[in-house]
């Protein structure tokens, strides 16, 4: 069966400090990748996502950037954050079966940038 | 801890029909309540929200209510298309962050 992890679960930061988050896929290859972001007091925001190694896109721009360096491997960065940077963070895969399309979700992680 | 059911699909309805899918959740606190909508290809899109006890969302036709009584949210539509063909996620937010998704429900309308 497919799993999906990401770390860390929780994640204090200064602003201005480098950020580097991970998510890992099991049980699949070549899966849709997703970035996820939650804000607090909003609905859930697409930042990346990825059909292949190497191919990113940006559906919003921000001081974020995200890379796939591994088939199964998604990783959201940043240089320096800011103080709105805080939120929860999501990671998902897509599965294509066929005709039909299913979504997981990671367990998140919670950023809160001071 | 918290937690979001919602009915298992796939759905099959015929266009012009009556659509709901139920949700229910669990939460200590008083989360917001959303319902999500993922198009074939696309990412997830928020599609509509409520955030206390009694308030309706609605967005394009769909609507849903917070009912804390029964710990309910569901989605209805009174006349669905063939461009609602999608797969639709509840979830719920506590403590303004964090989210938590329900399984997913695919629906299909037919022509």
């Amino acid at each position: 069966s497919q799993t999906i992890h990401q770390w860390p679960a929780t994640l204090v930061q200064p602003v201005g400090s480098p950020l580097s988050l991970e998510c890992t896929v099991e049980g699949t290859s070549n899966p849709n990748l997703y970035w996820y972001r939650q804000a607090a007091g909003r609905g859930l925001q697409l930042l990346f996502y990825s059909v292949g190694i190497g191919q990113i896109s940006s559906e919003v721009p921000q001081n974020l950037s995200a890379s796939r360096p591994q088939d199964r491997q998604f990783i959201l960065s940043s240089k320096k954050l800011l103080l709105s940077d805080s939120g929860f963070y999501l990671c998902a895969f897509t599965l294509q079966l066929g005709a039909q399309e299913t979504q997981y979700f990671g367990p998140g992680t919670r950023l809160l940038v001071l | 801890g918290d937690s979001v059911t919602q009915m298992e699909g796939p759905v099959t309805l015929s266009e012009e029909a009556f659509l709901t899918i139920n949700c229910t959740y669990t939460a200590t606190g008083y989360p917001s309540l959303f319902w999500y909508v993922q198009y074939p290809g696309e990412g997830l899109q928020l599609l509509l929200k409520a955030t206390k006890a009694d308030d309706k969302g609605s967005n394009k036709g769909f609507e849903a209510t917070y009912r804390k009584e029964t710990t309910s949210f569901h989605l209805e539509k009174g006349s669905v298309q063939v461009s609602d063909s999608a797969v639709y996620f509840c979830a719920l937010s506590d403590r303004g962050d964090k989210i938590i998704f329900g399984k997913g429900t695919r629906l299909h309308i037919l022509p």
